[in-house]
């Protein structure tokens, strides 16, 4: 089976510009969540679909945003970026009623 | 405030040698317990999990050991081997269902010399 796949895998926006990144779950996985890496918070959960459904949402603004379609892929939007907004973003898929997540490689956001 | 936490940022070992990662949390209702390892620029490589009416999980060269009493786990890599080196994290979830996530450590990165 294939993995969980990230486009693209590194990113660099300007200030104030929005970015969408894509996350295509592990065949038959119908959760996804999203998760952000940066050196000072470490790891931290941004939302879940399931099913096109959000499930649960992190402690994260209004910027961030996501949505999931039929085929469980998933998109999530940041707009108006900030500086702070550059981190590892990473997509995990899992399948019903199972804890173990399994996460893409990551896109590398950079804000300038 | 962290309801996970990993208090040793690194660990180093020799090869042949036990590692033991350690890991606390603070959240009661945290029932289930994963272990990650992940190298620089890629995402986190599911190992082993427990479930909280379990004290200990085998597989392979790791296992993972629960006490809930005190609020703590461990991973133990016997033996360690320097393909082992990378951060691991430790994570926590309150069930797989609709308030389903992850609460993850701050990660212990592992060395383990030849």
């Amino acid at each position: 089976k294939a993995g969980v796949t990230q486009t693209p895998r590194y990113l660099i926006k300007t200030r104030g510009q929005q970015v969408t990144l894509s996350c295509s779950p592990i065949s038959g996985h119908r959760s996804v969540s999203w998760y952000q890496q940066t050196p000072g918070q470490g790891l931290q959960f941004l939302f879940e679909y399931f099913s096109e459904t959000q499930r649960n949402k992190g402690n994260f603004p209004g910027r961030f945003s996501g949505r999931q379609f039929s085929n469980s892929r998933s998109e999530m939007n940041v707009s108006t970026l900030e500086l702070g907004d550059s981190a590892l973003y990473l997509c995990a898929s899992r399948p019903d009623r199972v804890d173990e997540a399994f996460f893409g490689q990551g896109t590398r956001l950079t804000v300038v | 405030d962290q309801q996970v936490k990993q208090n040793s940022p690194s660990l180093s070992v020799q090869e042949g040698r036990i590692s033991i990662l350690n890991c606390d949390y603070t959240n009661s209702m945290f029932d289930y317990f994963l272990w990650y390892k992940k190298y620089p620029a890629e995402g986190p490589t599911f190992l082993i999990s427990i479930s909280s009416i379990k004290d200990k999980n085998e597989d392979g060269r790791f296992t993972v050991f629960l006490n809930k009493s005190a609020k703590h786990l461990s991973l133990h890599i016997v033996p360690s081997q320097p393909g082992d080196s990378a951060v691991y994290f430790c994570a926590a979830s309150e069930g797989g269902g609709s308030n389903y996530k992850l609460t993850f450590g701050k990660g212990t990165l592992l060395t383990v010399n030849p």
